[in-house]
């Protein structure tokens, strides 16, 4: 089993949807998790770090279950301007971080 | 006021040269990474330093050597190119405490 793993995308969805991204990852001893953004060719960008018990930034919303070792990512109301590659992290301070393998959202007019 | 930089951003070489890719951070990150993202997109982890010293070596082949001439500094030299070593490369760095990443622009290496 891969240490972190993603849907495979790629999800194309119309604007204005909610599309979920999920994120699975197999080192229990795991304490930080994020959401990384990339865009096409270039650097991956912190998009939001990703708490116990849930967190929400504007339309996004990232949920962990420390039980089921997964971690969630939902956008409202999608952009044309979301269109990306999602990345989940996760790692400890001061140790590895592993990236998964990413998942492509396509937001279409 | 790029917080971290790297250089070149585009470098395309033969078989067998040995090339270096500078990496410069100015927000005075605790840890420097190099990471990896091939063709797959896969972004993979090659190496971290903090405050100069080694704390992670993940197994990349000995023809990879970063060299940390200071904290702001985390350059990668590689001897004797190989075709799969075609791919981008990313410096990052972060804090501490808090984990986040910031990455530089990459740098798209291509071997001939």
């Amino acid at each position: 089993r891969k240490e972190v793993e993603q849907d495979p995308g790629p999800f194309n969805v119309p604007e204005g949807a909610t599309v979920a991204f999920n994120c699975t990852y197999s080192n229990s001893a795991s304490q930080s998790f994020f959401w990384y953004r990339q865009d096409c060719r270039k650097e991956p960008k912190l998009l939001m770090s990703v708490y116990s018990s849930g967190n929400e930034d504007g339309r996004f919303t990232a949920q962990l279950n420390r039980a089921s070792q997964y971690i969630s990512l939902l956008i409202r109301d999608s952009k044309l301007s979301d269109s990306a590659t999602y990345l989940c992290v996760v790692g400890n301070y001061g140790q590895n971080f592993v990236f998964g393998p990413g998942t492509r959202l396509s937001v279409l007019p | 006021d790029t917080a971290v930089s790297q250089t070149p951003k585009y470098l395309v070489t033969q078989m067998g040269n040995d090339k270096s890719i500078k990496c410069e951070q100015n927000l005075g990150h605790d840890t420097m990474y190099w990471y990896k993202q091939d063709s797959k997109k896969f972004l993979k982890i090659m190496f971290s330093y903090n405050n100069k010293e080694l704390i992670i070596n993940e197994t990349v082949p000995n023809r990879f050597s970063p060299k940390s001439p200071d904290k702001a500094h985390l350059n990668l030299h590689i001897n004797s190119l190989e075709l799969g070593d075609s791919a981008v490369y990313f410096c990052a760095g972060s804090y501490a405490n808090t984990g986040e990443l910031f990455f530089g622009e990459g740098s798209r290496l291509t071997v001939l």
